[in-house]
């Protein structure tokens, strides 16, 4: 069974600093990996998706994930924060299901807290 | 705005009650999936329904049911609730395996 860890709960960043948010998955192929993010009271947005080739995914509002096989990690990653990037971040992935269907399992996200 | 729209936004309802959960996936999109979210349970897969058929269930209960009509709408029936039904349901749609697209929720309180 596929499973998806996100080790920080909450994150805290100056506005203006660099951001890294951790996501480790456990699936025995290929998976196909994705980030969202979610706004209070918000649905859930897609910031990018990893599915093969080039290992470093860029995303909408300027975010980026790396997929690393060997650490089964898949990490998202923003240069500069924004005041606006305070959300809930995350990290999911889309395994094959004993239906021979692919399912998305989620992480427990990763609330990010932006100080001024 | 994601293009799909979900309905009711907000549903308050007693214990025992049945309630349905209705929603209208982006315009080309086959698949409808189901979500629940709660502070307990995380994001949990409910079901998903591909063009009128159900193609694979997740940890969805028996009270609950889903079906997907021939214009591709979706209703999640909710039946016999109780208090830890109580969550955000989300709807998602998508052509493929590859990203799902969101709708707002729908915020159900069992009182």
């Amino acid at each position: 069974a596929q499973s998806v860890t996100q080790p920080d709960i909450h994150i805290t960043v100056s506005e203006g600093a660099s951001l890294e948010l951790r996501c480790n998955y456990s699936y025995g192929a290929t998976p196909y990996l994705f980030w969202y993010v979610q706004s209070p009271g918000q649905g859930l947005q897609l910031l990018l998706k990893y599915f093969s080739g080039d290992t470093l995914v860029q995303g909408i509002k300027g975010f980026e994930a790396e997929f690393k096989r060997s650490q089964s990690s898949f990490n998202l990653r923003k240069p500069s924060v924004h005041w606006s990037d305070a959300a809930e971040y995350f990290c999911a992935v889309a395994g094959f299901m004993d239906t021979g269907r692919r399912a998305l399992t989620f992480g427990s996200g990763t609330r990010l807290q932006v100080q001024p | 705005d994601s293009g799909v729209t979900q309905t009711p936004k907000h549903l308050i309802t007693a214990t025992g009650q049945r309630v349905t959960l209705r929603c209208s996936p982006r315009s080309g999109d086959l698949s409808v999936y189901w979500y629940q979210q709660s502070l307990d349970q995380g994001l949990q897969f409910l079901i998903q329904y591909y063009n009128g058929e159900e193609r694979a269930k997740g940890n969805i209960l028996e009270r609950f049911s889903a079906q997907q009509f021939p214009d591709l709408h979706s209703e999640l029936n909710l039946s016999s609730l109780e208090l830890g039904d109580s969550a955000l349901y989300f709807c998602a749609s998508s052509v493929g395996d590859r990203g799902q697209f969101f709708g707002p929720g729908t915020r159900l309180t069992v009182l």
